[in-house]
């Protein structure tokens, strides 16, 4: 079956860019997604990514694609006290299909 | 506010007791899921709805457990008898077919059973 792989912890300076990174097993991902999800808080999209794509940007976030790894990356730019969140990685072979989420990497911003 | 939302946000119950849950998605969506969320792990798909057929349900929905979306609309998440086990975050969350597929969640329905 599908099984997604991350991190539990990153740590990071204020100002400094953070990159989570996240493991995929499933060949037939076809849409690989980024929630953050803040303390007592439901999920939020951040951004996702297409499996013909090997890089997208959004603003401060850098979504880097290795389909051959399997391997999805998300980098944050100037990371902010406000980014402190639980950050998780999800695929899914069908657009509107289920997704199948990794367990989470903790991101804590020192200021 | 035009988002998912679910009720109750909290529910402490006995265990052996049953305990319901609604979800009302983004109205015009036509496919609803639900997950479970237990602390420090990422959610778990449960099942998911197309309109009011329920399309699939995961391993983890023992026959305790029953969602149904009888209009196409709303859905509800019932869970008889339970157990302690049961604790969690109940998230649900809807979605087009069509598109980039992300699902817009709800913020959770926290069960607790003691």
């Amino acid at each position: 079956g599908e099984d997604v792989e991350q991190s539990l912890f990153l740590s990071v300076r204020e100002g400094d860019s953070s990159v989570i990174n996240c493991t995929y097993t499933d060949s037939s991902s076809t849409y690989l997604y980024w929630y953050k999800q803040e303390p007592g808080a439901g999920l939020q999209l951040l951004t996702y990514i297409f499996s013909n794509m090997d890089m997208k940007q959004d603003q401060r976030l850098t979504v880097l694609l290795n389909k051959k790894d399997k391997h999805l990356s998300l980098r944050i730019a100037d990371t902010q006290t406000g980014d402190s969140a639980i950050y998780f990685c999800a695929e899914s072979s069908t657009a509107g299909n289920k997704l199948t989420f990794g367990g989470g990497t903790r991101v804590l911003v020192k200021p | 506010d035009t988002g998912v939302s679910q009720d109750p946000r909290h529910k402490i119950t006995k265990r052996g007791q049953n305990v319901t849950f609604r979800c009302d998605p983004i109205s015009e969506h036509n496919r609803l899921y639900w997950y479970r969320q237990t602390l420090g792990q990422g959610p778990e798909f449960l099942t998911y709805f197309q309109n009011e057929a329920q399309l699939e349900k995961s391993r983890l929905l023992s026959d305790r457990f029953s969602a149904e979306r009888p209009k196409g609309s709303f859905s509800t998440l019932e869970i008889q008898r339970t157990e302690q086990g049961d604790s969690a975050m109940y998230l649900c969350a809807s979605s087009l077919s069509q598109g980039s597929g992300e699902l817009f969640f709800g913020e959770g329905s926290r069960l607790t059973v003691l």
